[in-house]
């Protein structure tokens, strides 16, 4: 079992929509966890960050993390053509050494 | 623009060969991590410096070797290439500010891409 799973899309929804990206984890020794966005032939761009559980919101995007249930969300309201991108979700321990552990990340297509 | 910059953006080479990527950090971040982007294993860590010394490994192979120079500049080197080492390569830095919230926080640069043919 891979120590992050990602919902592997890809995902097509129409502009306006409100899209949930979802990712569990099994290592319950995270502590940090991030959303990542990357575009096409670009370098992934730190999206949302959040630390322990609980909710974070920014703009139209709200990051959601439940550790009890080792479960993180992404939602992103009023989708735009714009946030056609490869989203994926990444996580990590705390202190100085802690890599970060990504999902493999899923494709999402805003259709105008 | 993260501040991560990243050179060459693609390089093509044969099998067996020899590459060196090379990768400068955000002004001011002295840890550096290497990370390999593929279609089927996705993003996975390779190795992280941080001022010059190795702080963390992760899937990095044998053939695969990285430093940080003391201007912070890191590369990684591939050597005795294999049509499995095509993938991008990214790497990010960090302030690696322990304690404060949000202080670990990994900037990614463009990535190179390397095709092995």
């Amino acid at each position: 079992q891979k120590e992050v799973e990602q919902d592997p899309g890809p995902l097509s929804v129409p502009e306006g929509a409100i899209v949930s990206l979802n990712c569990t984890y099994s290592n319950s020794a995270f502590q940090y966890f991030m959303w990542y966005r990357q575009y096409s032939r670009k370098g992934p761009e730190l999206l949302m960050y959040t630390y322990s559980s609980g909710n974070k919101e920014d703009g139209r995007f709200t990051a959601q993390v439940d550790k009890s249930s080792k479960y993180i969300s992404l939602f992103i309201r009023d989708s735009q053509p714009s946030d056609s991108a490869t989203y994926l979700c990444a996580m990590k321990r705390g202190g100085a050494n802690s890599k970060l552990t990504f999902g493999k990340g899923i494709t999402l297509s805003v259709r105008p | 623009d993260s501040g991560v910059t990243q050179t060459p953006k693609h390089l093509i080479t044969a099998t067996g060969q020899r590459v060196t990527l090379r990768c400068s950090p955000r002004s001011g971040d002295l840890s550096v991590y290497w990370y390999q982007q593929s279609l089927d294993q996705g993003l996975q860590f390779l190795i992280q410096y941080y001022n010059g010394e190795e702080r963390a490994k992760g899937n990095i192979l044998e053939r695969f070797s990285a430093q940080q120079f003391p201007d912070l500049h890191s590369e990684l080197n591939l050597s005795s290439l294999e049509l499995g080492d095509s993938a991008l390569y990214f790497c990010a830095s960090s302030s690696l500010v322990v304690g404060l919230a949000g202080s670990n926080e990994q900037f990614f640069g463009p990535g190179t891409r390397l095709t092995v043919l």
